[in-house]
């Protein structure tokens, strides 16, 4: 079974540059995750969608990163403009969505890792 | 709202050590408790995990107990190998949505 697939792996920037990262999660997999993690820290969820509806964008910086999830499949999130503070790494993740569990298991991908300088 | 605390690492180990990374945490409800494992250079993986209190997560010779009592999810291993050596993120759920995450507790074991 292939993974969740991610592409570019690495991306540098110039502050007030956009750039786009895009995800491609397990097929079957319903609900499609974007965290971000920031060297040190844990991964922060910043959007998590169930086929292509938003089901929580509480912490998506929305002045400024846009995601969306057309046909219910891949995923791009995008970053407009950039600025220091958003040099991290960009994880995508996908869980299936399976019926009477309370727990769906989330599975990774590679991840993005972003340097703005 | 939720949070999730770990020990903070480097935690240096030789072969063969016995491991523990505590874990605690403060969630509304009954969340399901995860331990997830980065190994260089490799995604997040998950390591084992516990739904309900009292449960007993374990996988590759790692456990852990989901303790309600104390709100912990400490992370043990009774020998560790070099092939151990990661970073290692507790995670809670408080319902199939995404996980909240400590910070990591990066794992060095010496030969």
């Amino acid at each position: 079974e292939a993974g969740v697939a991610q592409s570019p792996r690495y991306k540098i920037i110039e502050k007030r540059q956009s750039v786009a990262f895009w995800c491609n999660p397990i097929s079957g997999h319903a609900t499609l995750y974007w965290y971000q993690q920031i060297l040190g820290q844990g991964p922060k969820l910043l959007i998590q969608f169930q086929n292509n509806g938003v089901v929580d964008d509480s912490q998506l910086p929305k002045d400024r990163f846009s995601a969306e999830r057309l046909k219910g499949v891949d995923s791009t999130l995008k970053i407009q403009p950039a600025k220091l503070e958003d040099s991290a790494v960009y994880l995508c993740a996908s869980s299936p969505q399976l019926a009477g569990e309370v727990w769906n298991e989330q599975f990774f991908g590679p991840g993005t890792r972003l340097t703005v300088l | 709202g939720n949070s999730v605390t770990q020990m903070e690492g480097p935690v240096t180990l030789s072969e063969e050590a016995f491991l523990t990374i505590n874990c605690t945490y403060t969630a509304t409800g009954y969340p399901s408790l995860f331990w997830y494992v980065q190994y260089p250079g490799e995604g997040l993986q998950l390591l084992l995990k516990a739904t309900k209190a009292d449960d007993k997560g374990s996988n590759k010779g790692f456990e852990a107990t989901y303790r309600k009592e104390t709100t912990s999810f400490h992370l043990e291993k009774g020998s560790v190998q070099v092939s151990d050596s990661a970073v290692y993120f507790c995670a809670l759920d408080t319902g199939r949505r995404a996980l909240t995450f400590g910070s990591g507790t990066r794992l060095q074991v010496q030969p």
